[in-house]
């Protein structure tokens, strides 16, 4: 495997559901990244981990939890979400503080989520 | 409130003709700006980076800043239908994280 990988690459989930959302990106990066991405509004920044430490965190419904457990893996824990909340769930990952101003953030191919 | 500001298109551009995209963003004290490349149902993948006034050239691609106008453009020569595409505009105003504030996108045909 190489880049930024997500699985599964598609969910379907009831309202009652819990499901989790994993990203794994294999190149030795410090920095990983949840966004999502809804019909025609820009990608939402929703979580960041640098150095496995939580730096961010948008206003998310407690209803979206995210776990980092290392550098290499970011989970999207997910329970009783509402069918507003089906879109592209984007992991990205970067250099993160090592990477200065020119810290680039390569995608993973994302997770299509539909909450029924 | 930090924002990013995309034309969100359809630019529509013949086959071989120069596509323009532009970017404008509201925080004087941004660093450094990327533009995305996201084909429909696709992630975005990185087409260049540019942190210092002036041009920066990648191939077919020139992305132009002017900070003083808070004002990004990436100019695509040579456009191929293979462009089409949605074309973000992403800014890092250096907070902790590095973190990114995304356009909306502006969404480019290349008619052939």
């Amino acid at each position: 495997e190489t880049g930024v990988t997500q699985t599964p690459r598609h969910l379907v989930m009831g309202m009652t559901n819990k499901k989790s959302l994993k990203c794994e990106q294999h190149l030795g990066h410090n920095a990983m990244y949840w966004y999502k991405q809804s019909a025609k509004k820009p990608l939402e920044l929703m979580f960041v981990y640098s150095l496995e430490e939580r730096v961010e965190n948008n206003s998310v419904p407690s209803r979206f939890s995210p776990e980092c457990p290392n550098s290499s893996h970011l989970f999207l824990h997910l329970h009783t979400l509402q069918p507003e909340d089906s879109a592209l769930y984007l992991c990205a990952s970067s250099q993160g503080p090592y990477g200065g101003r020119t810290d680039t953030q390569y995608f993973g191919p994302g997770t299509r989520l539909t909450v029924l | 409130q930090k924002e990013v500001e995309q034309n969100s298109g359809p630019l529509s551009v013949p086959e071989g003709a120069i596509a323009s995209l532009n970017c404008t963003y509201s925080d004087r004290g941004s660093q450094s700006f990327f533009w995305y490349r996201q084909y429909s149902g696709k992630s975005p993948e990185l087409i260049m980076f540019i942190y210092s006034n002036g041009d920066k050239e990648d191939g077919r691609f020139t992305a132009q800043l002017n900070k003083a106008s808070q004002y990004v453009s990436l100019l695509i020569r040579d456009s191929q239908p293979s462009d089409s595409a949605t074309y973000l505009c992403a800014v890092n105003i250096g907070n902790a994280g590095n973190m990114l504030t995304f356009g909306g996108g502006t969404r480019l045909m290349v008619k052939p």
